[in-house]
């Protein structure tokens, strides 16, 4: 999982209420990453950043933020308005986003799960 | 639109067994092309990509994957399985496009691989 870590491992999230997901890379990446995994849909894309203070909604930003203050971090808000939260989270980190063929390298995951 | 099929959702294999793990895309420009493993509740570890050169690309754990341009495909091969191969693989696909603006990558739903001892 390299220099990128995600915690908590587990979180548990009550109807209202929002819930932040951390993610530090100690990569000195550039961009980050979002992305959310469920059974048999693969990766879909949340946010992504590429540069501090800078953020980019992916393909189902509905009912999630994200700030970007310090280059090693990515924090993921989920909010009261996504309705269907439980999923796998990962974070990701490369060095560019804008160059095509730089590898992203993932963190080990955060598990949401809905009470 | 960039697009990626993995067209099996489970391949068995047995131990010491050669196997290939299947890969399709489709974009409208150069293709660069990744394979992940996932284990059980863990992040991707990225195996190797395919940027351009030489259509045979060697990665880590002995595998490797071939990119075939004619049949838009990038098969994951390894010539002798391992138990410990079983896992979750992925294959990504990523527009070449222009540099300078950002070009997401798209993933595969994902292949299970379980090999059998």
């Amino acid at each position: 999982d390299g220099g990128i870590t995600q915690s908590p491992k587990y979180l548990f999230r009550k109807e209202g209420q929002n819930v932040t997901l951390s993610c530090e890379q100690n990569l000195n990446h550039d961009a980050m990453y979002w992305y959310r995994q469920d059974p048999g849909q693969g990766l879909r894309l949340i946010y992504y950043s590429q540069i501090v203070n800078d953020f980019q909604k992916g393909d189902i930003a509905e009912g999630y933020s994200v700030s970007r203050e310090k280059k090693e971090s990515l924090p993921l808000t989920v909010t009261s308005a996504q309705k269907n939260p439980t999923a796998f989270y990962l974070c990701a980190s490369s060095r560019l986003a804008t160059m095509v063929g730089e590898t992203q390298y993932f963190g080990p995951g955060t598990r949401l799960l809905v009470l | 639109a960039q697009s990626v099929a993995q067209p099996e959702d489970q391949v068995n294999v047995a131990e010491g067994n050669p196997l290939t793990v299947k890969c399709t895309y489709s974009v409208s420009g150069n293709p660069y092309l990744f394979w992940y493993v996932q284990y059980p509740n863990r992040g991707l570890q990225f195996l190797l990509k395919y940027i351009t050169g030489d259509n045979l690309v060697k990665g880590s754990y002995g595998f490797e994957a071939e990119f075939n341009k004619s049949q838009t495909s990038f098969h994951l091969k390894k010539p002798s399985a391992l138990v410990s191969d079983s896992a979750l693989y992925f294959c990504a696909v990523r527009d070449a496009g222009v540099d300078g603006g950002y070009q997401k990558v798209t993933f595969g739903t994902g292949t299970k691989l379980q090999v059998i001892p």
